[in-house]
């Protein structure tokens, strides 16, 4: 399986800060990540596909770049409702997995 | 705008057989999507256990692979999951989802989620 590593673990941060989370692949994966937010209680909503892509309603804030092995999520300017986990997915070979998450907490 | 809805029991004895059904509505299970299930034990991160076209053909998670078992009934647009042998570490919840698609190059993704449903396994 292709183990993804999601750095950090959880991050502290203010409304309107810009915030990095990078996820590294055991081995290329080209293009084929994905990025999903999840709030507690609540199931994991897709924010970003294909490395880049912006999934449809999903603000412009939210931009992700990489290919290979690392790749990365960036909120441009954090809002109060972006305080959430993050998780990485690669869906380049099966088993689809998953990095281990992010947690995203008000500074 | 596609949903889904896991129904099953919330409670499992160890060494039993979990089972979960996923309803479909506002789209059509028929259609080219394949449709999975994921895991997500307590506190800690999502597991994908496997997936399932209209037309039967699966794809299972190889550290599951012996004792899960995935279907899908067209006439009730919906799809199952059963996992046997159950033991404290199956204590998680469950979500189903569509796989979708985009881009020239066949990138999927998992684009609709239902609420998930919390399975412990406790004698």
């Amino acid at each position: 399986d292709i183990q993804m590593t999601q750095s950090p673990s959880s991050l502290s941060a203010s409304v309107g800060d810009r915030v990095t989370i990078t996820c590294r692949a055991s081995q290329s994966i080209s293009r084929y990540l994905n990025w999903y937010q999840q709030k507690p209680g609540k199931a994991p909503k897709l924010l970003i596909y294909a490395a880049s892509s912006l999934q449809s309603g999903v603000p412009s804030r939210f931009s992700g770049s990489g290919s290979g092995t690392d790749f990365t999520l960036t909120i441009s300017s954090l809002q109060p409702e972006d305080f959430a986990a993050y998780f990485c997915q690669q869906s380049y070979s099966t088993p689809p997995t998953f990095g281990q998450g992010t947690s995203l907490e008000i500074k | 705008q596609v949903q889904l809805q896991e129904s099953g029991p919330g409670l499992v004895k160890p060494s039993g057989t979990l089972s979960l059904t996923c309803a479909v509505s506002g789209g059509s299970i028929n259609n080219s999507n394949w449709w999975s299930w994921v895991r997500q034990p307590p506190g800690k991160g999502l597991e994908w256990i496997g997936e399932i076209y209209h037309s039967g053909s699966t794809n299972y998670n190889p550290s599951l692979k012996s004792r899960v078992t995935m279907s899908v009934d067209k006439s009730k647009s919906q799809f199952s999951l059963k996992l046997s042998s159950v033991t404290a570490a199956d204590t998680a919840v469950y979500y189903c989802a569509r796989v979708g698609k985009g881009g020239l190059l066949g990138f999927v993704f998992l684009d609709y989620w239902g609420q998930g449903t919390l399975v412990t396994v406790s004698s």
